[in-house]
């Protein structure tokens, strides 16, 4: 079952900050983040595991709330590099497919 | 290093068609899964390996048949296409221990007329 992603889309200012979440249904072992520009593959980014350990990006930091299957992406002091779309996908516990939300827009503006 | 490497990266095809996309990896990941992306659908799981001679099917499997007969090759075979199968589709790999994030390549955007 697809995690639900919010916002949509989100337009920024450079150096403005940008919250994206990812919520699911189920009890979840991982969240990954990835971030894909346009016509590119997507860039893993994050991960987060049961238990609180965190893999990835220096300059962008996450959370994962497992109570709530809940995930958040935070982006501080956007860059416009930071543009593209960011997807969240998740893990089951016992299961080895990762899927996919249906993806945050960030368009970063000078 | 090259990463995980698809090929065609572009291929028109005629309904009811054959034909088999190429997806090698050399970074000896034993994961390796198909991916199709469609506008507004985000990334949909079509098949995945956790290592030679193991597959099982993702969320959109039908139409598609896998095989996985080496670590590094796993090549994703469409039967019979449809217009329903044009979509922009990626390879990506792992390490099977779920600590780690995935490596895409670059894609093989298909075109079914």
């Amino acid at each position: 079952q697809q995690p639900v992603q919010s916002p949509q889309a989100v337009i920024l200012r450079e150096g403005e900050d940008a919250v994206i979440n990812c919520s699911s249904s189920k009890a979840l072992y991982s969240v990954h983040w990835y971030r894909q520009k346009h016509g590119e593959a997507p860039v893993f980014l994050m991960i987060l595991l049961k238990g609180g350990e965190q893999k990835g990006h220096e300059k962008i930091s996450a959370s994962f709330n497992e109570k709530k299957q809940q995930s958040s992406l935070y982006l501080t002091a956007s860059q416009l590099s930071y543009s593209g779309t960011y997807f969240c996908g998740t893990l089951r516990g016992g299961s080895e497919k990762l899927v996919f939300g249906k993806g945050t827009k960030l368009t970063v503006n000078p | 290093n090259a990463g995980v490497t698809q090929t065609p990266k572009f291929q028109v095809l005629k309904t009811g068609q054959s034909m088999t996309l190429q997806c090698a990896q050399d970074m000896n990941h034993e994961y390796m899964s198909w991916y199709r992306q469609d506008p507004g659908m985000g990334l949909r799981l079509i098949h995945y390996s956790v290592g030679a001679g193991i597959t099982d099917q993702g969320e959109v499997p039908n139409g598609y048949n896998v095989s996985r007969s080496t670590t590094e090759d796993f090549p994703l075979r469409l039967l019979s296409a449809a217009p329903s199968q044009t979509s922009v589709y990626f390879c990506a790999s792992s390490y099977v221990d779920r600590g780690f994030g995935y490596t895409f390549g670059s894609g093989t955007r298909l075109t079914v007329v």
